[in-house]
C-alpha cells in the first residue's frame, strides 16, 4: 500500500527559528514529491522535486529529495508568524492518473 | 493564470438531500481533474479521478453511486453528494490538471464545506 508519512505532526517555534519537516515516502511508480502549504483553504503549491540531491530554493524556504532513502525535507529560515501553516507532502504516482498521495501534514505555529 | 474555482464554497444541508458541488477551470482546459476530502485534523483523501468525457475512476472504498461525479466538458467537473448524511460532512476539494500547462502542479480549488444536518 502506498504511503507518505511526515513528521512531525506538529511543531511549535518562534520567530526567527529555523524549521526542518520530514517527508518519507513508500510509493511504487513514484513520479515526484511535492510541497504544499495549507492554510485554511485549498492547499498552495511550494516546491516539486523529482530529482535527487537538487535544492529546490524559494525565498526561506527550500527543499531535496533522496530517492534512495526515500525522503524529502522542507527547510524554513527565519520563520515569521505568516509561515504558521500545514505543510502537505504527496507523492504523485505514475499509473495512468498521475494521482497525489498525501502525508497527513506538519502543523507549524510560528509565535511571535 | 491557472485559476480553479469552486461553488458553492459552503453549503448546509438536511440529511438525506443531495448536494452539487461544481469545479471549474478558469482560464485553461483540463483534461484531468481530482476529487479530495478532507475531514478535520486529517489529510487529504483522493476520491476519484475525473477525465474529461468519460467514466470517473473511484479510489478504493469510495461509493461511486454515492458521489456521483460528471466531467462534462474540459473547464467544469461536478460532485454529487447524494442522499447525504451527518458523516458526509466534510471539506471537498477539487484539482485540475492540463497537459498544455507547466506539469508541475495540479491547481487547486478553494474548497467547499459541507455540513449536513
Amino acid at each position: 500500500e502506498d504511503k507518505v508519512v511526515q513528521s512531525p505532526l506538529s511543531l511549535v517555534v518562534h520567530e526567527g527559528d529555523t524549521v526542518t519537516l520530514n517527508c518519507s515516502y513508500e510509493v511504487t511508480n513514484f513520479r515526484s514529491l511535492l510541497w504544499y502549504k495549507q492554510e485554511k483553504k485549498a492547499p498552495t503549491f511550494l516546491f516539486m522535486l523529482t530529482s535527487s540531491g537538487i535544492e529546490k530554493k524559494s525565498g526561506r524556504l527550500s527543499s531535496i529529495l533522496d530517492k534512495k532513502e526515500l525522503f524529502s525535507i522542507l527547510n524554513i529560515t527565519a520563520t515569521q508568524t505568516g509561515d504558521s501553516a500545514v505543510y502537505l507532502c504527496a507523492v504523485e504516482w505514475s499509473g495512468g492518473s498521475e494521482k497525489l498521495v498525501f502525508g497527513k501534514g506538519t502543523k507549524l505555529t510560528v509565535n511571535p | 493564470g491557472a485559476v480553479v474555482s469552486q461553488h458553492p464554497s459552503r453549503v448546509i444541508c438536511k440529511s438525506g438531500t443531495s448536494v452539487k458541488i461544481e469545479c471549474r477551470s478558469l482560464d485553461f482546459q483540463a483534461t484531468t481533474m481530482f476529487w479530495y476530502r478532507q475531514f478535520p485534523k486529517k489529510s487529504l483523501m483522493l476520491m476519484a479521478t475525473s477525465n474529461e468525457g468519460s467514466k470517473a475512476t473511484y479510489e478504493q472504498g469510495v461509493e461511486k453511486d454515492k458521489f456521483l461525479i460528471n466531467h462534462a466538458s474540459l473547464t467544469l467537473s461536478t460532485l454529487t453528494v447524494t442522499s447525504a448524511h451527518p458523516e458526509d460532512s466534510s471539506f471537498y476539494i477539487c484539482s485540475a490538471r492540463s497537459p498544455g500547462l507547466a506539469r508541475e502542479t495540479q491547481y487547486f480549488g478553494p474548497g467547499t464545506r459541507l455540513l449536513v444536518l
